[in-house]
């Protein structure tokens, strides 16, 4: 199957600092590409939808101050999280679209980012 | 709203005891139903796309099947490699492609 690539894949930060992970597809492009939360025991939950020179469309809920994407070329998407807390530390999981669109969403190896 | 509910939470299998692994889900028109693996510590590995209901796919030892209400995964004569969390997914008919409702997941436990 297609690769998506994450990095890094854990962080451990002070509260109060930012932290950025990419995104990367490695064997095509993708023009969505999709993050993703998930806590211990619980479901993946959508965060938002990142479009290739455009704006990204959060969802309910999600902070877009707070976690900032930007998917400035066609394999490269970063999700920062700005003055991380606590409650921040999360696994964070990207995905892409090939170009078989929806069909075919491949994930990322995922993030693991605490917070102290 | 649309919502997955995978059973059981956890399932600890024998080594060649073979089993079946539920997903019913409730959606408002249904793009497809999605099948992955999920490691410890990784990201979901992707397993079956199911479009419509009857369809059946086999992957090794694995078989998803699809209802108008839920799918199965059906593990036959599983190993130890097999043990993982087998997380269900649905996209919706309306929204976003790529936006995924994903169940918690069954964590399966094969022991030799």
């Amino acid at each position: 199957g297609a690769v998506v690539s994450q990095h890094p894949s854990w962080v451990i930060c002070k509260s109060g600092t930012s932290v950025k992970i990419e995104c990367r597809s490695l064997d095509f492009q993708a023009t969505t590409m999709f993050w993703y939360r998930q806590f211990p025991k619980q479901s993946l939950m959508l965060m938002a939808t990142s479009n290739e020179g455009s704006k990204a469309t959060y969802e309910q809920g999600v902070e877009k101050d707070k976690f900032l994407i930007n998917h400035a070329s066609l394999t490269l998407s970063t999700l920062t999280v700005t003055s991380a807390h606590p409650e921040d530390s999360s696994f964070y999981i990207c995905s892409a679209m090939t170009g078989g669109g929806w069909r075919e969403l491949f994930f990322g190896e995922g993030s693991r980012l605490t917070v102290l | 709203e649309d919502q997955v509910t995978q059973s059981p939470e956890a399932l600890r299998l024998q080594e060649g005891e073979s089993s079946s692994l539920n997903c019913s889900y409730t959606v408002s028109g249904l793009r497809g139903l999605f099948w992955y693996r999920q490691d410890p510590g990784k990201g979901p590995e992707f397993l079956f796309t199911l479009y419509s209901a009857g369809e059946e796919k086999e992957k090794e030892r694995l078989k998803a099947t699809l209802t108008k209400k839920e799918s199965f995964l059906h593990i036959t004569a599983p190993k130890p490699e097999d043990s993982a969390t087998y997380l269900c997914a649905v996209q919706p008919g309306g929204g976003s492609q790529g936006n995924l409702i994903f169940g918690k997941g069954t964590k399966l436990s094969v022991k030799p």
